[in-house]
């Protein structure tokens, strides 16, 4: 029972390196996320997506790139990591989708991504 | 868009006692749930409760209950008989219904269950 998968946990970067944050989930879920989380700010909504093919910008969308070509993959995109994007990510997933969103998600072990 | 505000950085309680988290959040939707979510140090997210707005009784998941004022646009979380698993960040959260598939977070409250 795996749930939702992150890789890597941790990754260092250099400023303008980019990388890739994987996220799977083997629950058949068509609601799934990312979210960073800073200290002091709780978290915060990067991009979302209801079902494969479909993505839309949360809150502080600027600086990454998703896509959802299948119902379990969501791999969240840094094209060139600058030193305001070190934070702990969270992928997340919910079994709703468009119909019904009641924002109980599940969520994965985190990522930390430091750049330099 | 709504907002979530938890004005209590840190808490802490005894092992055994009871305290309350508080958390108000603002929208102009009337269909919305809310929630609390709890983080341990293992980083990982877990769900402690959901309330559905629509619902006027307060909702109830063993230890953990809520106090749910609609009016006030409160949303508190009572965690009774404190166990040392319970020292955690908490999280509040809100998701308004009518095409915004966005879940919004308060900052967080850490809590502390002191032996």
């Amino acid at each position: 029972n795996a749930g939702v998968t992150q890789t890597p946990k941790f990754q260092v970067l250099k400023t303008g390196q980019s990388m890739t944050l994987q996220c799977a989930q083997d629950m058949n879920h068509e609601y799934m996320s990312w979210y960073r989380q800073d200290p002091g700010m709780g978290l915060r909504l990067i991009h979302y997506s209801v079902g494969a093919g479909i993505t839309d910008q949360g809150e502080v969308p600027n600086g990454y790139n998703v896509s959802r070509s299948t119902t379990e993959d969501f791999p969240l995109r840094l094209l060139s990591a600058a030193p305001s994007q070190t934070s702990v990510y969270f992928c997340a997933s919910s079994l709703e989708g468009t119909s019904y969103f009641t924002g109980e998600l599940f969520f994965g072990e985190g990522s930390r991504l430091t750049v330099l | 868009a709504q907002t979530v505000t938890q004005s209590q950085p840190e808490m802490s309680v005894q092992e055994a006692e009871t305290v309350t988290l508080s958390c108000t959040y603002d929208t102009s939707e009337s269909d919305y749930y809310l929630f609390w979510y709890k983080q341990p140090p293992s980083r990982q997210m877990i769900l402690v409760i959901r309330q559905e707005a629509y619902k006027q009784q307060n909702a109830t998941e063993n230890r953990f209950s809520v106090n749910f004022q609609k009016a006030a646009k409160s949303f508190s979380l009572k965690i009774s008989d404190s166990q040392l698993g319970d020292a955690a960040m908490y999280f509040c959260a809100c998701i308004t219904q009518g095409g915004s598939e966005k879940l919004v977070f308060g900052k967080g409250t850490k809590l502390t269950v002191n032996p």
